[in-house]
This record gives C-alpha cells, sequence and structure tokens, in this order.
C-alpha cells in the first residue's frame, strides 16, 4: 500500500529556533499533502494543505508565517516551524493522496513529537 | 461547514466480544468515509473506508455500515482482541473538498484479555 514517510520521528529543540519537519511519498506522486497538528488526547486539527508547485492554503488561525510550507516535488512537502515557543510543542502529522487514483484514501505519516525548551 | 461527532470517547470491552463505534456528520454532499486506527506515538492508519454508493462494507473483522438519510455511519469489530486496542478515528469528505478531512474527536477502545 502507499506509504508515507515522516522525519524526524521527535525533536527537541529551544525556544526561538527553527524546525524543519519533512514529508515523503515513498512509492507514489502525491499532488497534495496536508499537515495535521494534534494534542495529547485529542484529534487531529487540519493546519494547512500543500500544493505542489504553489502556496500553500492554511486553515483559519493558522499562522502562515510561523508554518512555513514548501512542496518542492511530487514525492516532499517540507513544513518549519519558525521562532519555535514551549507551546508549539505539539505531534505533527502529514498525509498525502496518491495523485494517480483521483479521489484516493489519504495515508499518513507516523508523526513528529516536538518538544520546545 | 462538516462536523462530525463521533460517539463514544471511551470503550472498554472483553476479549472476543464485539465493539462498535458511531459517527454522525452534518453535511449531506459528503460522500467518503473512512475510519483510522491510531496506536500511541504513530501516525493513523487507514483500516476501511465506504463510499456513499454503498450501505456497508467488510473487511475479515471490520465493518462499515453508513445510512444516507440518517448521516451516520458506524464502525463494527467483531471478535475483538487486545491487539486492537487504540484510538479510532472516524472522518468524511466531499468529492470537491480537496481530500480535506474532518475528523471525530476519537474513541479510545481498551480489550482487555
Amino acid at each position: 500500500g502507499a506509504v508515507v514517510s515522516q522525519h524526524p520521528s521527535r525533536v527537541i529543540c529551544k525556544s526561538g529556533t527553527s524546525v524543519k519537519i519533512e514529508c515523503r511519498s515513498l512509492d507514489f506522486q502525491a499532488t497534495t499533502m496536508f499537515w495535521y497538528r494534534q494534542f495529547p488526547k485529542q484529534s487531529l486539527m487540519l493546519m494547512a494543505t500543500s500544493n505542489e508547485g504553489s502556496k500553500a492554503t492554511y486553515e483559519q488561525g493558522v499562522e502562515k508565517d510561523k508554518f512555513l510550507i514548501n512542496h518542492a516535488s511530487l514525492t516532499l512537502s517540507t513544513l518549519t516551524v519558525t521562532s519555535a515557543h514551549p507551546e508549539d510543542s505539539s505531534f505533527y502529522i502529514c498525509s498525502a493522496q496518491d495523485r494517480a487514483f483521483g479521489d484516493s484514501p489519504l495515508h499518513f505519516g507516523n508523526g513528529t513529537r516536538l518538544t520546545v525548551t | 461547514g462538516e462536523n462530525v461527532e463521533q460517539h463514544p470517547s471511551t470503550l472498554s470491552v472483553q476479549e472476543g466480544d464485539s465493539a462498535v463505534i458511531k459517527c454522525t456528520y452534518s453535511d449531506s454532499a459528503s460522500n467518503y468515509f473512512p475510519w483510522y486506527k491510531q496506536e500511541l506515538g504513530k501516525g493513523p492508519q487507514l483500516i476501511i473506508d465506504i463510499r456513499s454508493n454503498v450501505g456497508e462494507k467488510k473487511d475479515q473483522r471490520i465493518a462499515v455500515t453508513l445510512n444516507k438519510t440518517a448521516k451516520h455511519f458506524s464502525l463494527h469489530i467483531t471478535e475483538t482482541q487486545p491487539e486492537d486496542s487504540a484510538v479510532y478515528f472516524c472522518a468524511a469528505k466531499t468529492t470537491d473538498s480537496w481530500g480535506k478531512l474532518q475528523f471525530g474527536a476519537g474513541t479510545q477502545v481498551v480489550v482487555t484479555p
């Protein structure tokens, strides 16, 4: 089945620094990738939609200058948390769709646990 | 926009018994309903999905039913095993929503031996 790889799985950074998270579709091409955030014992909250070759679309309330998204190829999207603060600590998860199958299922990566100290 | 409600929030079952999780959705245009299983510290894993042109789908011990009129869908797990313990999320989306899923709040399922 479709595989989405996310890296790193865990990262600890100091307040004020930036962190980059990568999301790769390993065996399919993804025109669109999605970035979610999940707090403990809560559901997934969509942050932004990452479109290959164009600007990302952010959900209401998500700061685009703080969460920079780049979708440079059909298999890679990156999320950069800039000037991280402790409140940015969370579980970030990406997902992707297989371009070849139009309205195909969404497959998720294994998430990145970000801790900002 | 779409709103998905999921019940119960926690479910404890004895090994071998069945588990049922129910979701309702608000947007009658929604036509795709996946279910995801999330284990601790991992991303959600798609376990089964159903489209609005069918009323039921089954895959071994897992089945999903859809009632479009009532706008609700359910996940049924039979002969539960300890490895079924996880958080389960239902979701819904419309064809023109770019694959943007609206998730339910999740159900913590605990299967006790």
